[in-house]
C-alpha cells in the first residue's frame, strides 16, 4: 500500500519564476493538505482539497494556488517566487470523513535565489 | 499564528533516559496530535488524544491533555538514539492542523 508522495525531492528556482509541486495520496484517502515548513518552524497550512475544490485556506497570498485530479492527486503552484517562499513543501492527505488523521509524505525542498 | 507552543524548543538526553516535552495552545479543540520528523523530512503521526481524554498511551509514548490549562505533554520514556528528532504538537481545526514550533530531541547513545 502506497503513502503518500511527492515530486520533485529538491527544487531550486529564481526569484520571479513560477513552480508546481505534485503530491498522490494515500491509497484510499480524498482529501490532500498542503503545508509550508520554513526553515527551524513548524508547518503552517496553506490549503486543503477535497472533490477537486479547495475547502479550507491557511493565511497565504494569491500567489499560491492548487488543483485537485480526478484520481485525488493534487498540484500547488506558486508563481512569483520570493526569496521567502524557500522551505520545505509538505503534503498530507486523509478521508475527508476522518481528517483528524493526516498522513504526510516526505516533502519538496524548495529554494528560491 | 501557531496555535501550539512546545516547551522546551531543545532537549538532550541519553539513552535510557526518559523525556518530556510540553506544549500548549491558545483555542478550544476536538483533538491534539503529536508528530515526529526526522531531519527535515515528512512528519509521522505519533498518537491523538481526544479531548475527552485525560491521558493515552502506546508503546513506549505516553500523552496527557489538561484542556483547563490548555496543555499537554509528550513522555518518552526509555529513549534510544534513533527518537532523535523533532516533535511537534499540533491541534487540529476541521481537517486543518495548526502546529507549534517543536521541540528539537537529541538522543546521546
Amino acid at each position: 500500500d502506497a503513502g503518500v508522495t511527492q515530486s520533485p525531492t529538491h527544487l531550486i528556482k529564481t526569484r520571479g519564476q513560477q513552480v508546481t509541486l505534485r503530491c498522490s495520496p494515500k491509497s484510499g484517502h480524498d482529501t490532500v493538505s498542503w503545508y509550508q515548513q520554513a526553515l527551524g518552524q513548524g508547518p503552517q497550512f496553506i490549503f486543503q482539497y477535497y472533490e477537486e475544490e479547495e475547502r479550507q485556506r491557511g493565511n497565504f497570498p494569491d500567489r499560491f494556488s492548487g488543483h485537485q485530479f480526478p484520481n485525488y492527486s493534487s498540484e500547488l503552484n506558486v508563481n512569483a517566487l520570493l526569496l521567502g517562499d524557500s522551505a520545505l513543501y509538505l503534503c498530507a492527505s486523509s478521508l475527508a470523513r476522518d481528517a483528524y488523521e493526516q498522513y504526510f509524505g516526505p516533502g519538496t525542498r524548495l529554494t528560491v535565489t | 499564528s501557531q496555535q501550539g507552543e512546545e516547551d522546551p524548543q531543545a532537549l538532550s538526553i541519553q539513552e535510557g533516559e526518559n523525556a518530556t516535552m510540553n506544549c500548549s495552545y491558545k483555542t478550544s479543540i476536538n483533538n491534539l496530535q503529536w508528530y515526529r520528523q526526522n531531519s527535515g523530512r515528512g512528519l509521522v503521526h505519533l498518537i491523538l488524544i481526544r479531548s475527552n481524554e485525560r491521558e493515552k498511551h502506546s508503546g513506549r509514548l505516553r500523552v496527557t491533555l489538561d484542556t483547563s490549562k490548555k496543555s499537554s505533554s509528550l513522555l518518552i520514556t526509555a529513549s534510544r538514539a534513533a527518537d532523535t528528532a523533532s516533535y511537534f504538537c499540533a491541534t487540529n481545526g476541521y481537517g486543518k492542523l495548526t502546529f507549534g514550533q517543536g521541540t528539537i530531541l537529541t538522543v546521546h547513545p
